[in-house]
């Protein structure tokens, strides 16, 4: 059975800072991984969606690599605002989620 | 409209009420999905349609019923629900269920079971 992890459970940084955001999952076999956000009470809102024969995907200050043979993906924030304070989602397809991570960039 | 829609967008109720919560979907997508959403817990997902068909149902109590008629629209209808079932519900679209499967979600329906 699929286990998606995301570390860590809570991040709290100063506005400005670059910060890495990881998933892991214990089963390779995925067509490929997509990174959401969410906000309090909100739905969740696609950031980016790597495939499975892509090793990462870039969308202006976020980048998300995918290592499928070690099970890992991390999400890059680049010059954090905080604006970007929200929940960070990553799921893998078939579909399994983490259960997020909790950013707050502190002004 | 645009994108994914959710009615209501809370919605309290008795045990032994029936409701529905509908979704629809402007993305032109073939599948869609309904996910719970508890507090502290992963997001689960409960039913895949792809071309109204019923494609995956991850052990969802009966008390939950979806509906599909079309590509555009998603029903979850409830009935007897019991408080640990209040949760925010989200339903979800993609282009189909294949391999290129980016999902796009709707605003959610904060349920709350008395």
């Amino acid at each position: 059975k699929q286990e998606v992890t995301q570390i860590p459970a809570a991040l709290s940084v100063p506005e400005g800072e670059n910060l890495v955001l990881n998933c892991s999952f214990t089963d390779s076999a995925i067509y490929n991984l997509q990174w959401f956000r969410q906000d309090p009470g909100k739905g969740l809102t696609s950031l980016l969606l790597i495939q499975s024969s892509q090793r990462e995907q870039t969308s202006g200050r976020l980048n998300a690599s995918l290592d499928k043979s070690s099970g890992r993906s991390t999400l890059y924030i680049a010059a954090s605002q905080p604006g970007d304070s929200a929940t960070y989602l990553c799921a893998v397809i078939p579909v399994r989620f983490g259960a997020g991570t909790r950013l707050t960039v502190k002004p | 409209e645009t994108g994914v829609t959710q009615t209501p967008r809370h919605l309290v109720m008795g045990m032994t009420n029936k409701k529905s919560l509908k979704c629809e979907q402007h993305l032109g997508h073939n599948a869609m999905y309904w996910y719970k959403q508890s507090a502290k817990k992963p997001l689960e997902l409960m039913f895949v349609y792809n071309f109204k068909e019923q494609t995956e149902n991850n052990s969802v109590p009966s008390r939950f019923s979806p509906e599909c008629p079309n590509s555009s629209h998603l029903f979850l209808h409830l009935h007897t629900l019991q408080p640990e079932d209040s949760a925010l519900y989200l339903c979800a679209s993609s282009q189909d269920v294949g391999t290129y499967n980016e999902q796009f979600f709707g605003p959610g329906t904060r349920l709350t079971v008395l």
